[in-house]
């Protein structure tokens, strides 16, 4: 009854570094998310996947990419990190995404990531 | 571009009185309406979604939308303590490219 897992949970980077943030779910979703939350910005939207296989940027895609590597994971990449990377990163999913009537997203824990 | 609109707070009410967070937002596509509940470092979870006029109630909590006013609220009833925190509004369209507009939240602070 894992749900969304996420990790690190935390992690600090230095300057051009680069890392992966690990991100599996559990509930036979199609579509899978990697959104940012920054103090007064709200969840921004990175990158997403709609099914296996597909991956689309959204609001703040830049330095980041991803990687939808099967049905149960979806990865994001930080090539070379910058201090404006600093946030809390969420992976999401969710079930049925052309439906009206969808269920909402399931988010992971989280991985708090700071960029000195 | 979509908006959803929330005013950040925080709205403070009193242990049982009734909390009355509101959302408006700007696409009248949007069909499908969620409320997310983050507690302070923690994700957000789903707690309520309505996609059809009027009210939806689920144990203390009631969502009501009024599409022609393009606005949906959240209700919480016999407020508690172990309420207090960030709350989302999210809205979606049908089709198009099906992904959810966040609001930036609604701190609600319960106090005893």
């Amino acid at each position: 009854n894992a749900g969304v897992t996420q990790t690190p949970k935390f992690q600090v980077l230095k300057t051009g570094q680069s890392m992966t943030l690990q991100c599996a779910q559990d509930m036979n979703h199609n579509s899978m998310y990697w959104y940012r939350q920054d103090p007064g910005m709200g969840l921004r939207l990175i990158y997403y996947s709609a099914s296996e296989g597909t991956t689309d940027k959204g609001e703040v895609p830049n330095g980041y990419n991803v990687s939808r590597l099967n049905k149960r994971e979806f990865s994001l990449r930080l090539e070379s990190a910058a201090p404006s990377q600093t946030s809390v990163y969420f992976c999401a999913s969710s079930g049925e995404n052309r439906a009206p009537r969808d269920y909402g997203y399931t988010f992971g824990s989280g991985t708090r990531l700071t960029v000195v | 571009q979509k908006e959803v609109e929330q005013n950040s707070g925080p709205l403070s009410v009193p242990e049982g009185a009734i909390a009355s967070l509101n959302c408006t937002y700007s696409d009248r596509v949007s069909q499908s309406f969620f409320w997310y509940r983050q507690y302070s470092g923690k994700s957000p979870e789903l707690i309520m979604s309505i996609y059809s006029n009027g009210d939806k109630e689920d144990g203390r909590f009631t969502a009501q939308l009024n599409k022609a006013s393009q606005y949906v609220s959240l209700l919480i009833r016999d407020s508690q303590p172990s309420d207090s925190a960030t709350y989302l509004c999210a809205a979606r369209e049908s089709g198009g490219s099906y992904i959810p507009t966040f609001g930036r939240g609604t701190s609600l602070i319960v106090h005893p």
